[in-house]
């Protein structure tokens, strides 16, 4: 069984179009968060939601909008995207963000390529 | 802030070497460290972790020290395979950031037969 899934696993596009990412968790964990990994693999933090609420937003540009229909889903949509916004893209959950022993669990990242 | 330093890769060793990377991190209060794996074209799983000073996690014959006095969390591993070929992170989750993950750069390992 997936514990966190992403949909699509690679997405290639043009730059200006609008897509989106899907996220989905079956751990019935509380947070659902988005990562971005660069092309040098630097990991950075873009949003963090607890129960459907945002609770982070890591001074990521408007064009990127995450929605959380409910708390096992985050979906991440960017509208005009831009060359720098190819990365791989990874969804993460955990059960209590108030806890600093919490775990997070990733999803198998999707690889975005905007051309 | 928080930050997290590791040794820049590539590490390459032969099998059944001996593996240390390095990690170093700077945090405000008592963060968790964390060790993550990412296998070529997969996501990122948990490794160990240590939650408080001088706990030790462990786990695939890969191990890890919280070392408060000398801020480090090394991950260390008697004898590797070419299986564990993979990209390593480093992490902290600190209450002042939120508990958010702050990760290192990572350190690429490659394992030759």
């Amino acid at each position: 069984d997936t514990a966190v899934s992403q949909t699509p696993k690679y997405l290639v596009t043009q730059m200006g179009n609008d897509k989106s990412i899907k996220c989905e968790q079956n751990l019935g964990h509380d947070t659902m968060y988005w990562y971005k990994q660069d092309s040098k693999k630097f990991l950075k933090i873009m949003f963090s939601y607890n129960n459907k609420e945002l609770i982070i937003n890591e001074t990521v540009p408007n064009r990127f909008s995450p929605k959380s229909p409910d708390k096992a889903h985050l979906n991440l949509h960017i509208n005009s995207l831009e060359l720098g916004d190819s990365a791989v893209y990874f969804c993460a959950s955990s059960q209590d963000v108030l806890s600093r022993t919490d775990t997070q669990y990733f999803g198998p990242g999707t690889r975005l390529t905007v051309l | 802030g928080n930050s997290v330093t590791q040794m820049e890769g590539p590490v390459t060793l032969s099998e059944e070497a001996f593996l240390t990377i390095n990690c170093t991190y700077t945090a405000t209060g008592y963060p968790s460290l964390f060790w993550y794996v990412q296998y070529p074209g997969e996501g990122l799983q948990l490794l160990l972790k240590a939650t408080k000073a001088d706990d030790k996690g462990s786990n695939k014959g890969f191990e890890a020290t919280y070392r408060k006095e000398t801020t480090s969390f090394h991950l260390e591993k008697g004898s590797v395979q070419v299986s564990d070929s993979a990209v390593y992170f480093c992490a902290l989750r600190a209450p002042t950031a939120g508990n958010m993950l702050t990760f290192g750069g990572g350190t690429r390992l490659m394992v030759k037969p």
